[in-house]
């Protein structure tokens, strides 16, 4: 089992509301990253960093905000919600090892925008 | 254009039974292939990884194989039980490394049946 957590596991929140998503981990992993996956498709990255201060947007559009003070805590931020917010986001964090990455997810938010 | 492909995109089968799931990739250059599980509500967990060397990886009642010059891939599932029932999905990596992009399938999702 991952060291990796993720909060609220469930969010249902109306449009125009501001939200954070927490994501941490105990792993002392480097790079981060956030995910978005809709029912039946792929998961789309949306952000990503390799460290503390460093964020890069993934290859999904997307209007949220990450940062990353602290090498364990990657939250995603959205100024202001609208029903098409509504996924499921998923974190991970990876390692490399014997050359090949790894990565472990957490158990998601699915959030819900009235 | 790098793509995943995963068939079929549903499965139902009965407990006990067997089954193959497929996964066709066009990502080139190729790093390596991983299944992962994603049970309902959940973050995906990786079951195998098998670099371009590797023709066959197990894990338990799990098998993956993968044929890097036809660029396919399977997932046996042997003796399957209802705990078995998740969605599985196909990642392909174009570099061993954390500098490395994933592409993702869009899972097949077993239903085991008792």
């Amino acid at each position: 089992e991952a060291d990796i957590y993720q909060t609220p596991r469930y969010l249902v929140i109306g449009t125009g509301k501001k939200i954070t998503l927490e994501c941490s981990q105990t792993m002392g992993h480097d790079k981060m990253y956030w995910y978005q996956q809709d029912p039946g498709m792929e998961l789309h990255l949306i952000h990503y960093s390799y460290g503390v201060n460093s964020t890069e947007k993934g290859d999904l559009s997307s209007e949220s905000t990450v940062s990353r003070i602290r090498t364990e805590h990657f939250p995603l931020t959205l100024e202001s919600a609208r029903p098409s917010h509504t996924s499921q986001y998923l974190c991970a964090s990876s390692e490399e090892a014997e050359g090949q990455e790894t990565q472990y997810f957490g158990p998601g938010t699915r959030l819900l925008v009235l | 254009k790098n793509q995943v492909e995963q068939s079929p995109q549903s499965l139902i089968i009965l407990e006990g039974k067997n089954c193959t799931l497929q996964c066709n990739y066009t990502v080139s250059p190729f790093s390596n292939l991983r299944w992962y599980k994603q049970d309902t509500g959940r973050g995906p967990v990786s079951l195998t990884i098998m670099t371009f060397s590797e023709n066959t990886k197990s894990n338990g009642r799990y098998t993956a194989t993968l044929d890097a010059d036809t660029k396919q891939s399977s997932l046996h599932i042997t003796a399957s039980q209802l705990s078995d029932s998740a969605s599985y999905i196909c990642v392909v990596s174009d570099r061993g490394s954390t500098l490395g992009r994933l592409y993702f399938g869009r899972g097949t999702q077993l239903t085991v049946w008792p």
